[in-house]
């Protein structure tokens, strides 16, 4: 089945360390995204990457860094810059970017909380 | 500037009742406008999509949207609610000119039966 897979489903860290969320694609997608989602404020984009080696900061990138060394995979590193890191981030992935090519379908979602 | 805007956060309906989410957009260019579902602690599902054409889309799980240029609006409906639809709604909008989507704070459906 094509789709896209987020692991782990719960993590927990403490406080100061850094820790990666992996996003994989099997759907030959170009584009991928980082979502952070909190209560009420729906969803704001971290980091998105239109091809491979390439990406670009979305809204709230401070305290996230991001790599696109291959087509299908597009890792997510949480600082200990990150001020407030508890949160649940969505990884997304569409053909292109912008226009109909810009549909994007999401993964499962991995909850990251720090103690 | 760009900006989606779904004016409830949260509806209740009963169980057999119609349902319709509104969304409203800012957006200098021709939008492109998408629904999607979220159910707790999962992703989001794609319900239907607007590009061009018949501005009365048809999606899953029997929901339709339809885009009104004129109210800048594209207002999700199901005449029939069930139970398995209580979830997190999001309208967002997107362009041919930009490589985002802009997300809307969702709307959260309950369902009484």
């Amino acid at each position: 089945d094509g789709g896209i897979t987020q692991s782990p489903k719960y993590l927990f860290r403490k406080e100061g360390q850094n820790v990666t969320l992996s996003c994989e694609q099997n759907l030959n997608h170009d584009a991928m995204y980082w979502y952070r989602q909190d209560p009420g404020q729906g969803l704001r984009l971290i980091y998105y990457s239109q091809i491979v080696n390439d990406f670009q900061k979305g809204d709230i990138a401070e305290g996230y860094s991001v790599s696109r060394e291959k087509k299908e995979s597009f890792p997510l590193t949480v600082t200990s810059a990150q001020k407030n890191p508890t949160a649940f981030y969505l990884c997304a992935s569409s053909i292109g970017s912008g226009g109909p090519e810009g549909t994007q379908y999401f993964g499962p979602g991995t909850r990251l909380t720090v103690l | 500037a760009q900006s989606v805007t779904q004016p409830d956060i949260h509806i209740t309906v009963s169980e057999g009742a119609s349902l319709e989410l509104r969304c409203n957009y800012s957006y200098g260019a021709t939008p492109y406008l998408f629904w999607y579902v979220q159910s707790p602690g999962q992703g989001l599902q794609l319900l239907l999509k607007y590009f061009s054409g018949d501005t009365l889309v048809q999606g899953i799980k029997g929901f339709e949207a339809e885009f009104k240029r004129s109210q800048s609006s594209f207002n999700l409906r199901k005449p029939s609610v069930h139970w398995s639809d209580a979830a997190e709604y999001f309208c967002a909008v997107g362009a041919s000119n930009t490589d985002k989507l802009i997300f809307g704070t969702g709307t959260r459906l309950q369902v009484f039966p």
